[in-house]
């Protein structure tokens, strides 16, 4: 089952402008993840929110996390094109393993 | 360099056969994980294993088997019972409560 659904499905800019992704869930969470995948390859971890903060931001990513909506938004300012890949947002389940529940993921390409 | 190496990078398989894809860590985590990728699709969670000589099922597990005899390692079978094999396989390992780490998978296509 898919918890997480991103949104746009896909979003095209250009370098410099900023590109902000959004997931809703369903169920209570521990925390959610964000993940990137460029292109024939392995997803790489991006950043952490857990379920009692707001807010995070790791260098140019900016993550929010709304428990009372079920949603969470990734923010990239400053775009360039390496930027482009698909990205996923990845949920827990309280009291649960370790199992990870990813969405379909959004593609996101930054034309130079 | 510490990683999870998943090999083969391409597969084939014929009709009826069973093939076997490895996934090796050297990052001493204990939790392992194999997902499934069909084309424009999230990831799909066939097998875990939180420990050795202990795996779960995930949400597709049929027609998938596998086996966690060391910590390093976790290989997933493909059998003959999986009628629609052809997809992109991730293999993933973490710590305890921490974020995963991926291979950069194997893509198995039926010959």
């Amino acid at each position: 089952s898919q918890q997480g659904e991103e949104d746009p499905q896909a979003l095209s800019i250009q370098e410099g402008e900023n590109a902000t992704m959004n997931c809703s869930y369903k169920t209570s969470i521990n925390n959610l993840q964000w993940y990137r995948q460029n292109s024939g390859r392995g997803l790489v971890h991006l950043i952490l929110i857990r379920s009692n903060e707001r807010e995070k931001h790791s260098g140019r990513l900016r993550v929010t996390l709304d428990t009372s909506k079920k949603s969470s938004s990734l923010l990239i300012t400053a775009s360039r094109a390496a930027d482009t890949a698909s990205y996923f947002c990845a949920t827990d389940s309280q009291g649960g393993s370790e199992k990870l529940v990813f969405g379909k993921g959004m593609k996101l390409t930054v034309n130079p | 360099d510490g990683g999870i190496t998943q090999s083969p990078k391409y597969l084939f398989r014929k009709e009826g056969q069973n093939v076997t894809l490895s996934c090796e860590q050297n990052l001493n985590h204990d939790a392992m994980y194999w997902y499934r990728q069909d084309p424009g699709q999230g990831l799909r969670l066939i097998y875990y294993s939180q420990i050795v000589n202990d795996f779960q099922k995930g949400d597709i597990a049929e027609g998938y088997s596998v086996s966690r005899e060391k910590k390093e390692s976790f290989p997933l079978t493909v059998t003959s019972a999986q009628k629609n094999p052809t997809a992109f396989y991730l293999c993933a390992s973490s710590p305890q409560a921490r974020p995963q780490h991926f291979g950069d998978g194997t893509r198995l296509s039926i010959l």
